[in-house]
């Protein structure tokens, strides 16, 4: 199986800051990565496929980038709706696997 | 638009089968586009991906369960259901239908379910 490596396991941030998470997969996936937001308590939310694209309805303000084993994850004028774990996946082979998750907290 | 909704026992007995549908509106399984998909969440652990299936017949499942695991689609009920057999307390977890498009991955989840396994 794939492994899916996040780092920071946590951050905080200020309002208004700009932040950004790697994920590292222990083999080439091209760029068959995708990104999901989990606010506490609640479902996972897509947010970006095939590395770099935007699910629809998804707010600019995330961006994404990444090939082969790393890629990374940025979220610009965080707010406090931004608190939530983020996870990668990559979806290159089966079993389709995840990232550990990244906790993401807001000061 | 598009929503899945999942349904279950919430609690199971070990080695049981425990049987969860998840009931599609504002789209149709029977979509050559789509694949319908489980996926589950341990308390405080990582997503983990059980397996799709599509209307054609084409399923894929995670070989660490693939013994134990069926997915399958109703069209006349515009459903899709799981079940995993001889459950033990591992299987404890939120539950997650969610439908994947092969060109832009998962686009559409569930609210999820919470499967407990416990005697």
């Amino acid at each position: 199986d794939i492994q899916m490596t996040q780092s920071p396991y946590s951050l905080s941030a200020s309002v208004g800051d700009r932040v950004t998470i790697t994920c590292r997969a222990s083999q080439g996936i091209s760029n068959y990565l995708a990104w999901f937001q989990q606010r506490p308590g609640k479902a996972p939310k897509s947010l970006i496929y095939a590395a770099s694209s935007l699910q629809s309805g998804v707010p600019s303000k995330f961006s994404a980038s990444g090939s082969g084993t790393e890629f990374t994850l940025t979220i610009s004028s965080l707010q406090p709706e931004d608190l939530a774990t983020y996870y990668c996946q990559q979806y290159s082979s089966y079993p389709y696997t995840f990232g550990q998750g990244t906790k993401l907290e807001i000061k | 638009q598009v929503q899945l909704q999942e349904s279950g026992p919430g609690l199971v007995k070990p080695s049981e089968t425990v049987s969860l549908t998840c009931t599609v509106s504002g789209g149709s399984v029977s979509s050559d586009d789509y694949y319908w998909s489980w996926i589950r969440q341990p308390p405080g652990k990582r997503l983990e991906w059980i397996g799709y299936t599509h209307y054609s017949g084409r399923r894929n499942y995670n070989p660490s369960l693939k013994s134990r695991v069926t997915i399958s689609v109703d069209t006349s009920k515009n459903q899709f259901s799981l079940k995993l057999s001889s459950v033990t307390a591992a299987d404890t977890a939120m539950y997650y239908c969610v439908r994947e498009r092969e060109s832009s991955g998962y686009d559409y989840w569930g609210q999820g379910t919470l499967v407990t396994v416990s005697s």
